[in-house]
């Protein structure tokens, strides 16, 4: 299994350019999440899905729309990028409760994005 | 609502000293609690556990930490520190019967000397 990976793995993008972070796992989880982080910030969550079709707002989601189509996939679009965006970009997933994976998250390897 | 807190920000020790990295939660139910470790660069991993089995959970590289329900706290312990356990470490809780998704402690940098 590959697990969770992320592409790109670094971009740099203009104040108002646009750009979709992918994230596909193969691990057939429920449930997939984005997270940012920033220096002295830990983990934040943007958004989160339990199935494909649905997906629900984390903690900072303003500037981010997700969408889930698959199981397998879950994209994160930056609909118009501002520098307070430069980050740098986790995807994760984790199986259901019941499975006895126990909120266990499986992370990509992030992507670092720098807004200029 | 369920929180962490991670005490210091950064923790310095020599090799082969004790590492004792703070992880203090504040839960509504029982919780889960986690430990992941992130090396420069690279994504987050597991390092070990807790969901409401032994008290005392042992996980990868030598680690261990104990759930201390009166003292809320879940602190990681390592008896002897390697320059390889360089890495920033985050402690997370979610909720049984919660929310699956975790909220993680803001992580504290583990400094190794020779």
């Amino acid at each position: 299994n590959a697990g969770v990976t992320q592409t790109p793995k670094f971009q740099v993008l203009k104040t108002g350019q646009s750009m979709t972070l992918q994230c596909a796992q193969d691990m057939n989880h429920e449930y997939m999440s984005w997270y940012r982080q920033d220096p002295g910030m830990g983990l934040r969550l943007i958004h989160y899905s339990v199935g494909a079709g649905i997906t629900d707002q984390g903690e900072v989601p303003n500037g981010y729309n997700v969408s889930r189509s698959t199981t397998e996939d879950f994209p994160l679009r930056l609909l118009s990028a501002a520098p307070s965006q430069t980050s740098v970009y986790f995807c994760a997933s984790s199986p259901p409760r019941g499975s006895g994976g126990s909120d266990t998250q499986y992370f990509g390897p992030g992507t670092r994005l720098t807004v200029l | 609502a369920q929180s962490v807190t991670q005490l210091g920000s950064h923790v310095s020790v020599s090799e082969g000293a004790l590492v004792l990295l703070r992880c203090n939660y504040s839960s509504s139910v029982p919780p889960y609690l986690f430990w992941y470790v992130q090396y420069p660069n690279q994504g987050l991993q597991l390092l070990l556990k807790y969901t409401s089995a032994a008290t005392l959970v042992k996980g990868i590289n030598g680690f261990e930490a104990e759930f201390k329900k009166s003292e809320t706290s879940f602190h990681l312990t390592k008896p002897s520190a390697h320059m390889s356990d360089a890495a920033e470490y985050f402690c997370a809780v979610s909720e049984e019967g919660g929310s699956y998704i975790p909220t993680f402690g803001r992580g504290t940098s583990l400094i190794v000397h020779p």
